[in-house]
């Protein structure tokens, strides 16, 4: 089974922090993605990546820069935390194939910004 | 770019009946619509996805159906069970692309 691990859990960062959310995948797969969940309005994609140093903006990407410098590893850095910015995150991975297009997520980081 | 409107946010239904979750695309180069479950406190999950090329896709209890000239395709899921109760996510794809756009999600709950 693909597993998708996300570093925290729950994190706590005061406004004006720099902040980074890991996530590693373990199936070799091409693409990977950071969503942030808000209620009422589903999943927003922040950043994706389909190949190691490649990255490219999705719909909501200010406030926010990526790093992929490993296949398997995708970070979302948070340059100057503000409280707009406390949401869930989500990284997915897939693998990136035309038949095979299916997301795996991850269990999520509930950032809170103080 | 691509933006999916998805209806009802809340949908009710007793075990047993069908629900029927919509949504609406608007770029006419997306062909790829997934959908996802994703159950409180969990992460989202595939549950059936369609291409362009098909009208209808079935998997035991639940279907997917394309209008691409109506640029809208729709869940339907029969013979509720309370663990269909999730929150329900339509996506869509534009072709040669890796971007998904999500539709803003429907709370389902089946009362028994």
């Amino acid at each position: 089974d693909v597993k998708v691990t996300q570093s925290s859990r729950y994190l706590v960062k005061r406004t004006g922090e720099k902040v980074f959310l890991e996530c590693v995948q373990d199936m070799d797969h091409e693409n990977m993605f950071w969503y942030r969940q808000d209620p009422g309005l589903g999943l927003r994609l922040i950043y994706f990546s389909y190949d190691v140093k490649m990255k490219e903006k999705g719909d909501i990407p200010e406030g926010y820069s990526v790093s992929r410098e490993k296949k398997e590893r995708f970070s979302l850095i948070l340059e100057s935390a503000s409280t707009n910015q406390t949401s869930m995150y989500l990284c997915a991975s897939s693998e990136g194939s035309a038949t095979n297009e299916k997301l795996f997520f991850g269990s999520g980081t509930q950032l809170s910004v103080l | 770019g691509e933006n999916v409107e998805q209806h009802p946010s809340t949908l009710s239904v007793q075990e047993g009946d069908s629900a029927v979750i919509k949504c609406t695309y608007s770029d006419s180069a997306s062909n790829y619509f997934p959908w996802y479950k994703q159950e409180l406190g969990k992460r989202p999950q595939l549950i059936i996805d369609i291409r362009s090329n098909v009208g209808e896709k079935k998997d035991q209890r639940i279907a997917v159906t394309l209008n691409k000239t109506a640029k809208h395709f729709s869940l339907h899921i029969t013979e509720t069970q309370p663990e269909d109760s999730a929150v329900y996510f339509c996506a869509a794809r534009r072709g040669g692309g890796n971007k998904l756009t999500f539709g803003t999600g429907t709370q389902l709950k089946v009362e028994l």
